[in-house]
């Protein structure tokens, strides 16, 4: 059973960047079928998707928030990271790390979020 | 890009049965995937593809479709299902997208 786990300071000072790890323990990031994501959640707000990887390195984000954004992969370490730049108040949530599963069969395609990790709270203050 | 919109806040008698909807134009083309979120905790997933349950889900929550609205439905639903509920989809672009949430309060 995939599960995954965030780590990093849960305090960062406005203008610094954001760091995270997410480990994925019972299975591996470098499975070909998968691409590992981050996913935010502004405190009484709903979920946002900032960005995903795939083992080979390639990388999508959210384009709102593509030019602060780096995603990487460690396949030697089985974790995925995230780099968030210039962080403002605004930048304050839980976040979490999430497998993301895309199928594109000859009908409609379907993509999903499983599992999940407990998510961690990041606080953008001075 | 295009937007996945949501009820607010939805709420049913125990035992009774409630669909929560997700509107968007990209359901035309995508399945959603559905994601329940009890307060404190992570989202789960409830439903994906076309209506398939991850191990572990009841079989009270089914997903269905129709042009460009994508529901939830929970036949008899529990006190434990009170609960955030998130649809994802995809926007205009490909990307993920998630709908606003709906709150779903069982009386």
């Amino acid at each position: 059973q995939v599960q995954l786990q965030e780590s990093g300071p849960g305090l960062v000072k406005p203008s610094e960047t954001l760091s995270l790890t997410c480990t994925v323990s019972g299975g591996s990031v470098s499975s070909g079928s998968y691409y590992w994501s981050w996913i935010r959640q502004p405190p009484g707000k709903g979920l946002e998707w900032i960005g995903y990887i795939y083992y080979s390195g390639s990388t999508n984000y959210n384009p709102s928030l593509k030019s602060r954004v780096t995603i990487s992969v460690d396949t030697s370490k089985n974790q995925f990271s995230l780099k968030l730049s210039s962080v403002t108040a605004a930048d304050t949530a839980v976040y979490y790390c999430a497998r993301y599963i895309v199928v594109v069969p000859a009908a409609t395609s379907s993509n999903w979020f499983d599992p999940w990790g407990q998510g961690t709270l990041v606080t953008v203050s001075s | 890009s295009s937007e996945l919109t949501q009820d607010p806040a939805v709420s049913v008698a125990l035992g009774q049965t409630v669909r929560i909807t997700c509107q968007g134009d990209s359901l035309r083309s995508y399945y959603a995937s559905w994601y329940q979120q009890k307060p404190g905790q992570a989202p789960v997933l409830v439903i994906y593809g076309k209506n398939n349950r991850p191990s572990g889900i009841p079989d009270r929550f089914s997903g269905s479709s129709s042009g460009n609205t994508a529901s939830l439905t929970i036949t008899g639903a529990q006190a434990e299902d009170e609960a955030d509920y998130y649809c994802n989809s995809r926007d205009s672009s490909g990307n993920p997208l998630f709908g606003g949430g709906t709150k779903l309060t069982v009386l």
